[in-house]
C-alpha cells in the first residue's frame, strides 16, 4: 500500500456540471476526512468519516456537496451543479483511529470549474 | 467554533538564521499537528504532538506544545533554502491553521 489514492487528478468541468472525485485511503486507516484548499489557503474542513459513518460535515457546505464511504474504504465526493467558486483543490487524509501517528494526504484533485 | 491562528503568515529570512512560527488555538486541544506544503504539492506530515510540554525535533525544525496556553510552536534553527514551504499547523480533528509561508534566502 502506497499511500493515499486520489483520481483523478484534474478535472476541468463546465459550469453546472455535476463532478464526482474518489479517494482510497490506506488499508488499515479507519479515518478519511476531505478539505477543500483555494490558493494562499490552509485546507478548509469539509467532512470527515468513521469507517463508513460520516461523523461531521461542515456548515459552511451547501448542500451541492455530498459524500460517501460506503464499505467504510474507499470515499467519493460529489458536487453538483458546479460554480466557479468551486475551483479549488480537493484534498483527501486517512488516519487510524485517533489520529495519533498523524495523517497522511493524498495529492489531490484540482478542480477548475470554466 | 474552534479557531487556529498561525502568526507570522509571512516569513521571510536568511540562511543561518533562528526563527519562530507560532500557532494559537482557540479551544482546549490535546493534540496538534504540524504540516509542510510545498507549492502545488500536497501537504506532509512534520510533527504530531499528543500532550502538554511535548517536543519533537526533526533536522532544524523543532516543535512544541503548551496546551494551557493553547500555543504550539515550530522553531527553525540555522535556517537553510531547502526549507521554504508554507507550513501548516492543524488542531484535534484536523482543522487548520491559515499557514506560514517561508521563504529562506541565500
Amino acid at each position: 500500500d502506497t499511500g493515499v489514492s486520489q483520481d483523478p487528478r484534474h478535472k476541468i468541468t463546465k459550469r453546472g456540471q455535476n463532478v464526482t472525485f474518489r479517494c482510497d485511503p490506506i488499508s488499515e486507516h479507519n479515518r478519511l476526512y476531505w478539505y477543500r484548499q483555494t490558493l494562499g489557503q490552509g485546507p478548509e474542513f469539509l467532512t470527515y468519516f468513521q469507517n463508513e459513518a460520516q461523523l461531521e460535515k461542515s456548515r459552511l457546505l451547501s448542500d451541492r456537496f455530498s459524500a460517501e464511504r460506503p464499505k467504510g474504504s474507499f470515499s467519493t465526493l460529489e458536487i453538483q451543479r458546479t460554480e466557479q467558486g468551486d475551483s479549488a483543490m480537493y484534498l483527501c487524509a486517512s488516519s487510524p483511529t485517533g489520529g495519533v501517528g498523524g495523517y497522511t494526504f493524498g495529492s489531490g484533485t484540482r478542480l477548475t470549474v470554466v | 467554533e474552534l479557531k487556529v491562528e498561525q502568526n507570522p503568515l509571512f516569513l521571510s529570512m536568511q540562511e543561518g538564521k533562528n526563527y519562530t512560527i507560532y500557532c494559537n488555538y482557540s479551544t482546549t486541544s490535546d493534540r496538534l499537528y504540524w504540516y509542510r506544503q510545498d507549492p502545488g504539492k500536497s501537504l506532509e506530515s512534520l510533527f504530531v504532538l499528543l500532550s502538554n510540554g511535548a517536543v519533537k525535533q526533526e533536522g532544524r525544525l523543532m516543535a512544541s506544545l503548551d496546551t494551557k496556553a493553547r500555543l504550539s510552536t515550530l522553531h527553525i534553527t540555522a535556517a537553510v533554502h531547502d526549507l521554504s514551504a508554507t507550513y501548516f499547523c492543524a488542531v484535534d480533528d484536523m482543522r487548520f491553521g491559515a499557514g506560514t509561508r517561508l521563504t529562506v534566502k541565500p
